[in-house]
């Protein structure tokens, strides 16, 4: 099943603590990217990538690392989470660029305390 | 500006039709409109996009104004898993979307 998967699905970390969600497609997409989804201000985009070691900044990237080592795989790092990064993070993947049809993992909730 | 204006919420009786209307003012020639929905606890997920022809697909048909700056997603028949948010967004590049607040639509019984 064409998919892009995401794990965590929930995570509750502290301050300070760094971590990483892991993204993966099996579509062979070359575009993927990163967002944030909060409360009154609808879906940002973190990062994206264009290719494999191809990456850019989008509307919110402070805070958050990316890396693009292989073509199936995003991961998002936080190195330092700070209360204000709790939020819903949704990967998403596409053949090639944003004019074409998006896929969209099913969500990361994440808490920092 | 690649904001687009969309009301917060809309209903609908099931298996009636239903237009969402989008407002982009600000768009240029090259730019696509895009329809997204997002069903409760899930990612968004690709409804239909267009340029300037009016377009069908199995789940909805878009008609885009002559002067572009506004559009209309249509629903022919709302179902009870039809209720979402709907986004509309401009694309403006290849690199990123940006999807606003959205309508959200209840579908009544």
């Amino acid at each position: 099943e064409a998919q892009v998967t995401q794990n965590p699905r929930y995570l509750i970390t502290v301050t300070g603590k760094k971590l990483t969600v892991t993204c993966s497609q099996n579509m062979n997409h070359e575009y993927m990217s990163w967002y944030r989804q909060d409360p009154g201000l609808g879906l940002r985009q973190i990062y994206y990538s264009m290719n494999v070691e191809v990456t850019d900044k989008g509307d919110v990237p402070e805070g958050y690392k990316v890396s693009r080592k292989e073509k199936r795989n995003f991961p998002l790092i936080l190195e330092s989470p700070s209360p204000n990064q709790t939020s819903l993070y949704f990967c998403a993947s596409s053949v090639r660029d944003t004019y074409n049809e998006q896929f969209f993992g099913p969500g990361t909730r994440l808490t920092v305390l | 500006d690649a904001k687009t204006t969309q009301p917060n919420s809309m209903e609908s009786n099931e298996e009636e039709p239903v237009h969402l209307p989008c407002n982009h003012s600000t768009i240029s020639g090259t730019d696509y409109i895009h329809w997204y929905r997002q069903l409760p606890s899930q990612g968004p997920e690709y409804v239909i996009h267009g340029l300037t022809s009016n377009v069908n697909n199995r789940m909805a048909s878009l008609a885009i104004a002559e002067d572009r700056k506004s559009s209309t997603l249509i629903l022919h028949r709302a179902t009870l898993r039809d209720a979402a948010v709907y986004y509309c967004i401009r694309v403006t590049g290849a690199n990123n979307l940006f999807f606003g607040t959205g309508t959200r639509l209840t579908v009544i019984p």
